[in-house]
């Protein structure tokens, strides 16, 4: 079965870190980007970054560089993402998507399940 | 940063109806446009691509339409499986691939 399966929920508190991992299966891993996607409670979809699944390269928006670190492990099919410096701002679902590494830019085809991470004191 | 606009923020619509759903990008992002559906509790999932065509396994009553900086999402007679929020998103070459703000298409 083609999925993108995301760790569970997370409790943080303010100033701390956490990592969220996206493993993928039923496909082959390489050949594709995993995109980054939160959405905070009630809001829409933001957009966070990407990493190639090739190449090991990453893009993120701008508001979420230097505290965005996207990382991946090609032996377990498996990409992650840790934020730092948390603030209760950053308590949302995060989606790990994937889209195809195509000539050109694609659109995000396949979704993880989301992982819910608050932040609080 | 391209920024993506959807209208109207919310759309009610009776079951059978036809809704209609626009997509503005504050420049051309030619074709690159994707429209996504999410009801609650779910992850977002994939409607259209390439501004027109639909994903794999999409009925044929969504189609969508335009390129350059106007889109255009068409539900041609919903069903009760269809009310959600919808969004647009670009993926042009220039990053962030923004997302509109969505469309919550309601029943009336």
């Amino acid at each position: 079965q083609v999925q993108l399966v995301q760790s569970g929920a997370e409790v943080k508190k303010p100033g701390a870190s956490v990592r969220v991992s996206c493993k993928a299966s039923g496909y082959t891993f390489t050949g594709y980007y995993i995109h980054w996607v939160r959405q905070a409670p009630g809001q829409g979809l933001e957009w966070m970054g990407w990493i190639s699944l090739n190449s090991g390269g990453t893009t993120s928006a701008q508001k979420f560089q230097g505290k965005v670190t996207l990382t991946w492990d090609r032996s377990i099919s498996t990409a992650y993402m840790d934020l730092s410096r948390l603030g209760s701002d950053d308590t949302a679902v995060y989606f790990c998507a994937r889209e195809k590494a195509l000539a050109g830019n694609g659109p995000l085809d396949l979704w993880g399940q989301g992982t819910m991470v608050t932040v609080s004191s | 940063e391209i920024v993506m606009t959807q209208s109207p923020a919310t759309l009610s619509v009776s079951p059978g109806e036809r809704a209609t759903l626009s997509c503005r990008a504050s420049q051309s992002v030619s074709s690159n446009l994707a429209w996504y559906q999410q009801k609650p509790g779910q992850a977002p999932r994939l409607l259209i691509h390439g501004a027109s065509t639909r994903a794999t396994g999409i009925p044929a009553r969504f189609s969508g339409s335009g390129s350059g900086t106007e889109f255009t999402l068409t539900i041609s007679s919903l069903q009760s499986e269809d009310f959600a929020v919808f969004y647009c998103q670009h993926y042009s070459s220039w990053p962030p691939r923004t997302f509109g703000q969505g469309t919550k298409v309601e029943m009336k």
